[in-house]
């Protein structure tokens, strides 16, 4: 195990709402990144929180948005859900780059 | 357009067989990084690569980096049932970004 949780692990939301995911992550590592995973696909960066601020995000519009907290965990929240957003999430943690990202067990979200 | 290839898409061997796993990048690499994932958990670190020429080994699977074609491959020696999942590259294609992007994944079978 790598000592990254996510909560919850399965979650289904209509289309419209919004959802807010969480990540504990790996003692003593200070980054956090997230990634959307479609089903038959790799892993999508959406963005990289480094010490409670936004330090890096890849091609997602901006109803995807995130926090860190002090203790390093972090939170994505998605606004305004739409179908396409059905995926697996995961969450990285690590000491920065080029340090290895170690990832959680992700969550699996549903819109119908 | 894909930044990351993975070759074959998917594998089926026989137990015992030996087997090599391809990955090719259209950009200059900052890091390449092995996990294998089972189908929709989360990745599972295997092996980072960052110089030219360099291979590292644990247990039966063996990655190796060729900086200059920017490929790496991932050979697995005498292959068992515990070896099944999806196994994915991923790497840094800017230096000093968090960011990581990976091939879609290599779907690995071992037939008993």
């Amino acid at each position: 195990e790598t000592g990254v949780t996510q909560s919850p692990t399965h979650l289904i939301k209509t289309r419209g709402q919004q959802v807010t995911l969480r990540c504990s992550s790996q003692s003593g590592h200070n980054t956090v990144s997230w990634y959307q995973q479609a089903l038959g696909q790799g892993p999508q960066f959406i963005f990289q929180y480094y010490r409670e601020e936004e330090n890096g995000r890849g091609n997602f519009p901006p109803r995807f948005s995130g926090l860190q907290f002090p203790n390093y965990s972090s939170e994505l929240n998605v606004n305004a859900l739409e179908l396409d957003d059905s995926a697996l999430y995961l969450c990285a943690s690590s000491l920065g780059a080029p340090e290895t990202q170690y990832f959680g067990p992700g969550t699996r979200l549903l819109v119908l | 357009s894909q930044e990351l290839e993975q070759s074959p898409q998917s594998l089926i061997v026989q137990e015992g067989k030996n087997l090599t796993i391809n990955c090719t990048s259209s950009k200059t690499l900052y890091g390449l990084y092995w996990y294998k994932q089972k189908y929709g958990e989360g990745l599972i670190f295997l092996m980072m690569l960052q110089k030219g020429g360099e291979e590292k080994s644990h247990e039966k699977i063996t990655a190796k980096l060729d900086e200059k074609k920017q490929q790496s491959s991932l050979h697995i020696t005498a292959s068992q049932p515990s070896h099944a999942g999806i196994y994915l590259c991923g790497a840094r294609t800017q230096g000093g970004s968090e960011k990581l992007v990976f091939g879609k994944g290599t779907k690995l079978t071992v037939n008993p």
